[in-house]
């Protein structure tokens, strides 16, 4: 079956460095990608979305990158802070109805003061 | 802002007990969600709803029903509650097909512990 998988379970950034965490996909018919957010005990919380006809979209401190060519995305995080520790998640969606979306299973991202 | 909530946080149930969980969420939106999320794991699809009194199974709806009797209100339901029901769960809504509305939000989760 279809499947979204993150290449990396942890990631330990230095306070104010840049983050990047990656995610690869294997439905080259999804067209909507989604990351989210997700602290220690809370549900998720939306960060930020692309569109298949996109390759790149910003939002505040965070960008995220598509490449439908390689089937990757990933999300950075500019000038890092304690609280962006937390779990990472990005999920896809296909093109057709109101399809589930697909989820990856997480990267824990540190921030190290 | 978008607003799910769930009733309950935190429930500690005995085997064989019947279990509701109650989502209510604050925005219209068409479509409601129930995942539970174990470690290593991820999010899996439980259950999901397009509309009032219609649903559809997920990908591990075994051991579950849910009901949707109105459109901000889904509730899920363990029949006869297992210990391989331990788990954190969580609701989650979207709108329908508006073209900028497939971003699902989530609710806090409710963590239940079966004994």
């Amino acid at each position: 079956g279809e499947s979204v998988g993150l290449h990396l379970p942890t990631l330990s950034v230095q306070e104010g460095d840049n983050s990047i965490i990656n995610c690869a996909y294997s439905n080259s018919a999804s067209d909507y990608f989604i990351w989210y957010k997700q602290e220690s005990g809370k549900g998720p919380q939306f960060i930020i979305d692309i569109r298949s006809n996109m390759d790149k979209r910003q939002g505040q401190r965070v960008t995220v990158l598509l490449n439908k060519t390689v089937k990757h995305l990933s999300l950075q995080i500019a000038a890092t802070q304690p609280g962006d520790s937390a779990v990472y998640f990005c999920a896809e969606k296909g093109r057709f109805g109101n399809e589930k979306l697909t989820f990856g299973t997480g990267t824990r991202l540190t921030i190290i003061p | 802002d978008v607003k799910v909530t769930q009733s309950s946080r935190y429930l500690v149930k005995r085997t064989g007990e019947k279990v509701f969980l109650e989502c209510v969420q604050d925005m219209d939106h068409e479509n409601m969600f129930w995942y539970r999320q174990d470690p290593g794991l991820g999010l899996r699809l439980i259950y999901f709803s397009y509309d009032v009194k219609m649903k559809e199974k997920g990908d591990i709806p075994e051991g579950y029903s849910v009901s949707r009797e109105k459109k901000e209100r889904f509730s899920l339901i363990l029949e006869s509650a297992s210990t391989n029901q331990t788990s954190m769960y969580l609701c989650a809504s979207s709108f329908g097909t508006r073209p900028s509305g497939n971003t699902i939000y989530f609710g806090e989760g409710s963590w239940l512990t079966v004994v």
